[in-house]
C-alpha cells in the first residue's frame, strides 16, 4: 500500500493566485480529513469527510477555502485567492471505518509570498 | 467537550534515561487513544493505541503508554531514550462513536547525546 498520497509536496505561489492541493486517501478508508499545520496555532482541523460527504467543515477559516470529494479515492483542498497567511503545511489524513487510526500524508509545503 | 492536553511544551531528556511525555483528556464515554511522532519535515506517524484491553499498550520503536481511567491519562514512555527519538509528539483521543480524532497541541521531545 502506497499510502496517503498528497501533492504536491511544495508549492510557492503568489498572492492572489489559486492554489489547489490534492489527496489520495487509503484504499478502503472512507473517512478522509485535513489538517492544517502552523507554528503558531499548531495542528488545525480544517475539513472531514465521511464516505464523500463533508461532515464537519467549522475549521475551514474563510470562504476562500473549498474542498471537494468526488470520489472514494480523491480529494482536493482549494483556496482562492491564496494570501500569505494561508502559507503552512496542509495534510491529508485518511481512516478506515474501524476508527482505530489515522494514516498521515506527508504534507504539502505551501509558500504564498 | 472533547479534549486533549499535552501539559508540556518541551521535553529535555539525557540519552540512555528513561522518558515520559504527558497526555490527559476528557471525552465522553469510553475513549480511544493515540500517538503519533512527526519527525522534521514529515507528516505524522502512529506509535501506538489504546482501544480496549490492558492498560499498557506497547508500539513502535519500544515506545509504550499506559491508559488510566481515573486519572484521565495516557502517558508515552520509554525506558531508554535515544537521539534519534527527537520529535514531536501527539496525543489523539477519539470518542467510540464517530471517527473525527482531537489532538493535543504536541510535545518536543529534545533527547540530549
Amino acid at each position: 500500500d502506497a499510502g496517503v498520497i498528497q501533492s504536491p509536496r511544495h508549492e510557492v505561489t503568489e498572492m492572489g493566485q489559486e492554489v489547489t492541493l490534492r489527496c489520495k486517501p487509503i484504499s478502503g478508508h472512507n473517512s478522509l480529513f485535513w489538517y492544517r499545520q502552523t507554528m503558531m496555532r499548531g495542528l488545525e482541523l480544517l475539513i472531514y469527510f465521511n464516505n464523500n460527504v463533508p461532515i464537519d467543515d467549522s475549521g475551514m477559516p474563510e470562504d476562500r477555502f473549498s474542498a471537494k470529494m468526488p470520489n472514494a479515492s480523491f480529494s482536493t483542498l482549494k483556496i482562492q485567492p491564496s494570501e500569505p497567511r494561508d502559507s503552512a503545511v496542509y495534510f491529508c489524513a485518511s481512516s478506515p471505518p474501524s476508527n482505530h487510526g489515522y494514516t498521515f500524508g506527508s504534507g504539502t509545503r505551501l509558500t504564498v509570498v | 467537550a472533547q479534549s486533549v492536553a499535552q501539559p508540556e511544551d518541551q521535553v529535555n531528556v539525557a540519552e540512555g534515561n528513561p522518558l515520559t511525555v504527558k497526555c490527559t483528556y476528557s471525552v465522553s464515554g469510553n475513549p480511544y487513544l493515540f500517538w503519533y511522532v512527526q519527525y522534521p519535515n514529515r507528516g505524522l506517524q502512529f506509535l501506538l493505541k489504546y482501544i480496549t484491553g490492558d492498560n499498557l499498550v506497547k508500539g513502535s520503536y519500544g515506545f509504550e503508554a499506559e491508559f488510566n481511567k481515573s486519572q484521565t491519562s495516557f502517558h508515552l514512555k520509554k525506558p531508554s531514550a535515544l537521539v534519534s527519538d527527537s520529535a514531536l509528539y501527539f496525543c489523539a483521543v477519539s470518542p467510540p462513536t464517530g471517527n473525527q480524532f482531537y489532538f493535543g497541541t504536541g510535545t518536543s521531545l529534545t533527547v540530549i547525546p
